[in-house]
């Protein structure tokens, strides 16, 4: 079964500055997706960046990239230029694209703290 | 466009009561899950459906029934609500080869 780990509960980040978030997963698969999605204090699950494991080229989406590691199973979130609006919890998701499943497994989260 | 509601978004029940917790999407997605999420927990599958008429269990099945009556509606029932079922409910549907939309969430409380 596939699992995806966050190994940082916490982190904090001085406005401006920029800070990394880790994820690692364990698979067999080779076709998969990964994902890393927001949830800000209402609750609401907000799809921040996507990576397709087929694509050599790290995801980015203005000022969130991704560090995608397939033979290490890493697929790292940087942050850069933090705003306080940045403040969350994320979290990493593995999702297959093999064998007809449609199980979407996420890791536990890390807490973002953003200090002005 | 709604996308996905989850209703009811608060409920206190009493150990041992029943209840459904409702979900529909208008997005026309194939795929539909419930998730629970609990501090330090992270979010964790309860059931999924691929598609109408498929359910399959997810990590944490146990206590828990779905029923996927038709494309738009996955409901999630507690038959005898515990304690350990205290939690927040997520559904959440997407499209083949998309990514996952989630709704707002239910806080269930169990006393």
């Amino acid at each position: 079964a596939q699992t995806v780990t966050q190994s940082q509960p916490e982190m904090s980040v001085q406005e401006a500055e920029t800070v990394t978030l880790s994820c690692t997963y364990d698979t067999s698969e080779s076709d998969y997706y990964l994902f890393w999605y927001k949830q800000p204090p209402s609750r609401q699950m907000i799809l921040v960046i996507r990576q397709e494991a087929y694509k050599q080229q790290n995801a980015t989406e203005n000022r969130f990239s991704v560090n995608f590691q397939k033979a290490a199973k890493s697929f790292s979130l940087k942050i850069s230029d933090s705003q306080l609006g940045d403040a969350a919890m994320y979290f990493c998701a593995y999702r297959s694209e093999q064998g007809g499943s449609e199980k979407l497994v996420f890791g536990k989260g890390t807490k973002l703290t953003v200090n002005p | 466009n709604a996308g996905v509601t989850q209703t009811p978004k608060f409920q206190v029940l009493k150990t041992g009561q029943s209840m459904t917790l409702q979900c529909a999407q208008d997005m026309n997605h194939n795929s539909m899950y419930w998730y629970r999420q609990d501090p330090g927990m992270g979010l964790r599958l309860i059931y999924y459906s691929a598609s109408e008429g498929t359910t399959d269990k997810g990590e944490v099945p146990n206590g828990y029934n779905v029923s996927r009556l038709n494309k738009r509606e996955f409901s999630l029932r507690l038959e005898s609500a515990a304690p350990s079922q205290t939690s927040v409910y997520f559904c959440a549907s997407r499209l083949w080869g998309a990514e996952a939309f989630f709704g707002q969430g239910t806080r269930l409380t169990v006393v």
